[in-house]
């Protein structure tokens, strides 16, 4: 168990350009969600996917944003024609679901964004 | 989910238990409580939960009230790696996380 990884852990970027997040999850994981967090603020939910399948978007999520999850396994987030609102923390996590389990999330380190 | 009420702030001497309140009277039966905590610019780490029992595990102690309305987050021993952003969240299996501003720990030396 070597934890959620995303890459990269900061990225600058100018308005308008499009960005890509990666984030592996804990292994054998088969839920994974994407958060953003604003300074001062708490985490807010963006998405949920488990194994490959999208199953909840947040109305935080606009259309210049799209998360996938091709094999159920790692998982990207890409923001489109980016904008100086979108500069945050983008956080990944990851937890087994199941009947028995508690579904507790673990998080990653996260990728912080800053739109120029 | 049901929402929760932390104080915004607190200070701890190092070496004394620091005791974090969290109030959730709207709490549902099936709602679990987590702790979550986030130091300075890295991912919030997962602290503990619980249903109804009090829980312990080697990083903290979950005391939650009877009628499930408040619960304390302990630390026994806090130190200056503490200080940090904790969240309480309740929430139903499956549902996702909503944290809201949580409260600032300060151990002091």
């Amino acid at each position: 168990d070597t934890g959620v990884s995303q890459n990269p852990r900061h990225k600058i970027t100018k308005r308008g350009q499009n960005v890509t997040f990666r984030c592996d999850p804990i292994s054998e994981h088969n839920r994974l969600y994407w958060y953003r967090q604003t300074l001062g603020q708490g985490p807010e939910f963006l998405t949920y996917f488990q194994n490959e399948a999208q199953l909840e978007k947040s109305r935080l999520l606009s259309d210049r944003f799209s998360a996938e999850r091709p094999k159920g396994s790692f998982s990207t987030l890409e923001i489109q024609r980016t904008e100086q609102g979108d500069s945050a923390m983008y956080l990944c996590a990851s937890s087994r679901g199941g009947i028995l389990s508690t579904d507790t999330q673990y998080f990653g380190p996260g990728t912080r964004l800053t739109v120029l | 989910d049901a929402k929760t009420t932390q104080p915004p702030s607190m200070d701890c001497a190092e070496g004394r238990a620091a005791n974090l309140p969290c109030n959730h009277s709207t709490i549902s039966g099936n709602e679990y409580v987590y702790w979550y905590r986030q130091i300075h610019s890295q991912g919030p780490q997962y602290i503990i939960h619980g249903l109804k029992n009090n829980e312990t595990n080697e990083m903290a102690s979950l005391i939650i009230t009877e009628d499930r309305k408040s619960s304390t987050l302990i630390l026994p021993h806090a130190t200056l790696r503490d200080t940090a952003v904790y969240y309480c969240i309740v929430r139903v299996v499956g549902n996702q996380f909503y944290f809201g501003t949580g409260t600032s720990l300060t151990v002091i030396p």
